[in-house]
C-alpha cells in the first residue's frame, strides 16, 4: 500500500541548511509536496513537484526528487527562527487522488 | 484570498455529549476532508466528500460520522465523545477543476478537548 515516511524530528543552528528527507512507496506518485505547519496552525502549502522533474528551487528551498530510490527532500537554505516547524511530505497519484501525507518532521532551530 | 475556516479554535466537550465541529470552504471546492492529528501519529483521515450529500469513510471513521447538505460546508459529528477522541481536528478542501492549488487547503485546526 501507500506509505510516506519521514523522521520526527530534525535540529539545525541559525544560518545552517536544513535537509529534510522523505521516502515514499508509490512509484505511481505523480505530485510531491511539502506542507508546513506552524505551531497553533492549519497546514500550509510550502512547495510541490512533479514526478517528472528532478529539482525545483524557489528561493532558500530546494526540493530535490530521485525517482529511482523514491526519495525526496527539501533543503532550507540560511535556516532562520522562523523557519521552526513541522514540515510534512506528502504524495499523490493524480489530482484528484486523496493525498498521503507522512507523520511530519519536526524542524528545531538552536541558536 | 482563499479560505477554509473552522468554526471554533479551541473547545472543551464533556464525555458524552455529541459534538459538532464545522468547517466552511469559500472556493468552490467539489471535496473536503476531516483529519486528527495527534502527536507521533501525523494526519489521520477520518471522512471526506467529493460532492454534496456525499460521504466516504476514511482510516478511522469508528465514533465519527459527517454532513455534507452544502457545498461549502462540511460538518463532522462525534457522537458520542469520548476522551480519547481529544486531539486537533483539521479540514481540507481541494478542487479537480482547472483552478486546482495543487493540493489541499487546509483550516487553521479545532483543538478539542474531551474531559
Amino acid at each position: 500500500g501507500e506509505d510516506v515516511e519521514q523522521s520526527l524530528f530534525l535540529s539545525v543552528r541559525e544560518g545552517d541548511s536544513s535537509v529534510i528527507n522523505c521516502t515514499y512507496t508509490d512509484s505511481s506518485s505523480t505530485y510531491l509536496y511539502w506542507y508546513k505547519q506552524e505551531p497553533g496552525a492549519g497546514l500550509q502549502l510550502l512547495t510541490y513537484i512533479f514526478s517528472n522533474m528532478d529539482m525545483k528551487q524557489d528561493q532558500r528551498l530546494t526540493v530535490l526528487l530521485n525517482k529511482k530510490d523514491k526519495h525526496l527532500s527539501l533543503r532550507i537554505a540560511d535556516t532562520q527562527t522562523g523557519d521552526s516547524a513541522i514540515y510534512f511530505c506528502a504524495e499523490s497519484m493524480n489530482r484528484d487522488d486523496k493525498i498521503i501525507f507522512g507523520k511530519g518532521t519536526r524542524l528545531h532551530i538552536l541558536p | 484570498d482563499v479560505k477554509v475556516t473552522q468554526s471554533s479554535r479551541y473547545l472543551v466537550k464533556r464525555t458524552g455529549e455529541k459534538v459538532f465541529l464545522e468547517c466552511v470552504q469559500d472556493m468552490d471546492h467539489e471535496n473536503m476532508f476531516w483529519y486528527r492529528q495527534d502527536p507521533g501519529l501525523g494526519l489521520r483521515l477520518i471522512y471526506f466528500s467529493y460532492d454534496v450529500k456525499m460521504k466516504e469513510k476514511g482510516d478511522i471513521p469508528e465514533g465519527y460520522s459527517v454532513s455534507r447538505e452544502k457545498k461549502e460546508r462540511f460538518s463532522l459529528i462525534l457522537e458520542s465523545a469520548s476522551t480519547n477522541q481529544t486531539s486537533m481536528y483539521l479540514c481540507a478542501s481541494s478542487t479537480n477543476r482547472g483552478l486546482w492549488t495543487y493540493g489541499y487547503t487546509f483550516g487553521s485546526g479545532t483543538r478539542l478537548t474531551v474531559v
